[in-house]
């Protein structure tokens, strides 16, 4: 049965830290390994990573995959309030729109 | 404003019913996916459709049906709801490439 864990399940964090998330997975048929980031409702896209090795930024968003490993690590540096949400990650199988999701990591920034 | 449109936003019906849900995807997206995300069972996948065929399918249970229009909005049926149905149902759609998935602001079902 295909898997998607993420950890840690939650995080606390004042302003200025950086944060790892990490996102291992067992998957039958992988394609792609997507990064959302949920606030109170619709999940939005952060990235999507299908190579090894190759870091994708996004500002103060780093994410990168490791395909032998099979782990996702996403980092926030310099961290705001407005990062507070669950961060979720998902794995993609090659059957295209089939997807696993991990149960997602609350990261909670304070003042 | 994510571009997917869907409705309801909120649904209260009884055990036993059918409820239809609608999803209009983004200008140019071809494909539509939908989500059940419950609290005890996360973000789970149900099914995917492109440009009016089914692509693939999750963990979508017998009582639930969806197709997509020729217009490409497509529709979730949920029928013989249980409690158990209750949940945030997601509608997504995409472009190829490297964009992930747009999803909508999902409609909150409450079987009671």
């Amino acid at each position: 049965e295909d898997k998607v864990v993420q950890s840690p399940l939650s995080l606390v964090v004042h302003e200025g830290d950086t944060v790892t998330l990490n996102c291992s997975y067992e998957v039958t048929n992988f394609r792609s390994l997507l990064w959302y980031k949920q606030e109170k409702k619709a999940p939005t896209f952060l990235f999507m990573l299908t190579s090894s090795g190759i870091e994708k930024k996004s500002g103060r968003l780093s994410s990168i995959l490791d395909k032998k490993e099979l782990f996702s690590i996403l980092n926030i540096t310099a961290t705001q309030t407005g990062d507070s949400a669950v961060y979720l990650c998902a794995v993609e199988e090659t059957n295209a729109g089939k997807s696993t999701f991990g149960d997602g990591t609350t990261l909670t920034v304070k003042p | 404003d994510s571009g997917v449109t869907q409705t309801p936003k909120h649904l209260i019906t009884a055990t036993g019913q059918r409820v239809t849900l609608r999803c209009s995807p983004r200008s140019g997206d071809l494909s539509v996916y939908w989500y059940q995300q419950s609290l005890d069972q996360g973000l789970q996948f149900l099914i995917q459709y492109y440009n009016g065929e089914e692509r693939a399918k999750g963990n979508i249970l017998e009582r639930f049906s969806a197709q997509q229009f020729p217009d490409l909005h497509s529709e979730l049926n949920l029928s013989s709801l249980e409690l158990g149905d209750s949940a945030l149902y997601f509608c997504a759609s995409s472009v190829y490439g490297d964009y992930g998935y747009t999803f909508g602001s999902g409609t909150r079902l409450t079987v009671v």
